[in-house]
């Protein structure tokens, strides 16, 4: 029972890089989130997904774009990587939300930890 | 402001003690609250929610909720090893908000 899987774990880009961070659920849950976790910051919500075909921004959009590939998958992209987007990024899921946090528990991926240079 | 405030720690406690750990929010209109625990390293881990006023207990962990307070707390008994750890409160209405964590140590 996988849960949310990220790929990759690690990778350190250089400023300017494009990457797209994938994320996937296997819980049939309807809302997937994105946040980033800076030290003595908490987590911080990027975008999220209430329901498979919307996205919506969270606290910190700016340098980020989504993509809901589906129900099961949620894709976060940098498309010019910058050092303050040096971070660990987790993916979320949460079986459904009726705002971008909802009451529903989140179930978090662990982790993908960025460096950019 | 933040939106959700905890003390950073580090919260050190004897083996077998209870560990208090506190949370207040800034959004009256907070209906849902979340403690998470993570590991170094490790990703957030959900151990209780609690929507209404009061207690609520599950295994070693009990979770407290004052709204008219804007307080939530956890009290961890019996702490083990095991329990060292950052503890993340979290809190529900429009939007999820996180606290920046304690951290726990249990000492033997």
């Amino acid at each position: 029972n996988a849960g949310v899987t990220q790929t990759p774990k690690f990778q350190v880009l250089k400023t300017g890089q494009s990457m797209t961070l994938q994320c996937a659920q296997d819980m049939n849950h309807n809302s997937m989130y994105w946040y980033r976790q800076d030290p003595g910051m908490g987590l911080r919500l990027i975008y999220y997904s209430a329901s498979e075909g919307t996205t919506d921004k969270g606290e910190v959009p700016n340098g980020y774009n989504v993509s809901r590939l589906n129900k099961r998958e949620f894709s976060l992209r940098l498309e010019s990587a910058a050092p303050s987007q040096t971070s660990v990024y987790f993916c979320a899921s949460s079986e459904f939300a009726t705002a971008p946090g909802g009451n529903q528990p989140q179930h978090f991926g662990d982790g993908t930890r960025l460096s950019i240079l | 402001q933040k939106e959700v405030e905890q003390n950073s720690g580090p919260l050190s406690v004897p083996e077998g003690a209870i560990a208090s750990l506190n949370c207040t929010y800034s959004d009256r209109g907070s209906q849902s609250f979340f403690w998470y625990r993570q590991y170094s390293g490790k990703s957030p881990e959900l151990i209780m929610f609690i929507y209404s006023n009061g207690d609520k207990e599950d295994g070693r962990f009990t979770a407290q909720l004052n709204k008219a307070s804007q307080y939530v707390s956890l009290l961890i008994r019996d702490s083990q090893p095991s329990d060292s750890a950052t503890y993340l409160c979290a809190v529900a209405d429009y939007k999820l908000s996180f606290g920046a964590g304690t951290t726990v140590t249990v000492r033997a």
